[in-house]
């Protein structure tokens, strides 16, 4: 295992639901990372935190709301999701952010279905 | 444009036979080439990671090579098995400067027969 863990790895939900996805990290890492994975499509980046604070947000849609309450926990809060939003999100973490260098160490993700 | 380009899409093969996957990059300025495994129902995890000097990267019966000046990769997979059944995606960091915004492929599809 990679050291991170999310929770719940599906979920199914309508689109008038509130939601949050989980993620949690055991390897004292100080970088954490929300990506959207469609089939087929490359990885794209949501969100970035750095020491528990949010460095970047790559024209994610409001629905989509991140909180990282410390450094090894980082959340995902969803509402009124839309049915193209179905995908894998995948959390990920690394020791720093900035060098370029650091390797990223994802979780096994979360299967989002939105019916 | 940074993008990053991989083919094939997809490639069947029998177990005990090699193959090479490719990426394609247009990223610049370029620190260095990952490239992840990503079982399925699970998340990547990194094989191999070269800097622009680097020409070639071993890790057991996977290795990868780098031309940086045609902005190539490629990973040779040895003697397949079953278990490598999996998506290859390949990652390209940009220069320091630009921090850990890294570029995705979309990844190559392989399935290993018996």
């Amino acid at each position: 295992e990679t050291g991170v863990t999310q929770t719940p790895r599906h979920l199914v939900m309508g689109m008038t639901n509130k939601k949050s996805l989980k993620c949690e990290q055991h390897l004292g890492h100080n970088a954490m990372y929300w990506y959207k994975q469609s089939a087929k499509k490359p990885l794209e980046l949501m969100f970035v935190y750095s020491l528990e604070e949010r460095v970047e947000n790559n024209s994610v849609p409001s629905r989509f709301s991140p909180e990282c309450p410390n450094s090894s926990h980082l959340f995902l809060h969803l509402h009124t999701l839309q049915p193209e939003d179905s995908a894998l999100y995948l959390c990920a973490s690394s020791q720093d952010m900035g060098s370029g260098i650091e390797t990223q160490y994802f979780g096994p993700g979360t299967r989002l279905l939105v019916l | 444009k940074n993008q990053v380009e991989q083919s094939p899409q997809s490639l069947i093969i029998l177990e005990g036979k090699n193959c090479t996957l490719q990426c394609n990059y247009t990223v610049s300025p370029f620190s260095n080439l990952r490239w992840y495994k990503q079982d399925t129902g699970r998340g990547p995890v990194s094989l191999t990671i070269m800097t622009f000097s680097e020409n070639t990267k071993s890790n057991g019966r996977y290795t990868a090579t780098l031309d940086a000046d045609t902005k190539q990769s490629s990973l040779h997979i040895t003697a397949s098995q079953l278990s490598d059944s999996a998506s290859y995606i390949c990652v390209v960091s940009p220069s320091m400067e630009y921090g850990n915004k890294l570029v995705f492929g979309a990844g190559t599809i392989l399935r290993v027969k018996s």
